[in-house]
């Protein structure tokens, strides 16, 4: 059972472009939802995380909007660059109780330059 | 300085034999984590430790046993591996097992079983 759905499964942008990756998740339990950045041969490294009690968070290009009732969260690239080229994770979990990070099953996501 | 660190980072072995991957965290932090990426790039928890005690365990075969010899190393040991244990293995930290603290990530142990 997949509790954290996530789509496109891959992506390619232009440079300069929007990219879009979007998560749906089952669990209304979770309370905290991180997205993860993995280069070809190295380890996931968190990008940017939110939490249920806010609809947007921004860093940088960086954004993720939430929607609660819907069960629904996206990470938004503003401005894409070939250096953003990865495998992107959107995960779940669940604060105030032992960690279990559930990832969803990851975007590759190609810019071209 | 390598936050999270891993080895091997390549490990071939042929089904049934016995191996270890060792992980190391420099942060200081209480808790430490195994995932399982397989070839799809699908990762899923195996087990987390907070100051060597063990707190989640997925259901891993009991071939997997992890050790905490102390909370800045978590090591993973595989008996009688099998075709498909094949993966990259990836070890984890965080200041502790409750709040929101950022996993920081090892570099991977991928293995191949002949």
């Amino acid at each position: 059972q997949q509790q954290v759905k996530q789509s496109p499964q891959s992506l390619i942008v232009q440079k300069g472009g929007i990219s879009i990756i979007n998560c749906a998740y089952e669990n209304t339990a979770f309370d905290y939802f991180p997205w993860y950045q993995q280069f070809p041969g190295k380890g996931p490294a968190l990008l940017i995380a939110i939490r249920p009690d806010v609809s947007e968070k921004k860093e940088g290009r960086f954004t993720i909007s939430f929607n609660k009732s819907a069960k629904q969260f996206s990470l938004h690239i503003m401005d894409s660059q070939p250096g953003d080229s990865a495998t992107y994770f959107c995960a779940a979990d669940r604060l105030g109780s032992a960690r279990q990070l559930t990832f969803g099953s990851g975007t590759q996501l190609t810019v071209l330059p | 300085d390598t936050a999270v660190s891993q080895t091997p980072k390549y490990l071939v072995t042929q089904m049934g034999n016995d191996k270890s991957i060792k992980c190391e965290q420099n942060l200081g932090h209480d808790t430490m984590y195994w995932y399982k990426q397989d070839s799809k790039k699908f990762l899923k928890i195996m087990f987390s430790y907070n100051n060597k005690e063990l707190i989640i365990n997925e259901t891993v075969p009991n071939r997997f046993s992890p050790k905490s010899p102390d909370k800045a190393h978590l090591n993973l040991h595989i008996n009688s591996l099998e075709l498909g244990d094949s993966a990259v293995y990836f070890c984890a930290s965080s200041q502790d097992y409750t709040s929101g603290n950022e996993q920081f990530f090892g570099p991977g142990t991928r293995l191949t079983v002949l």
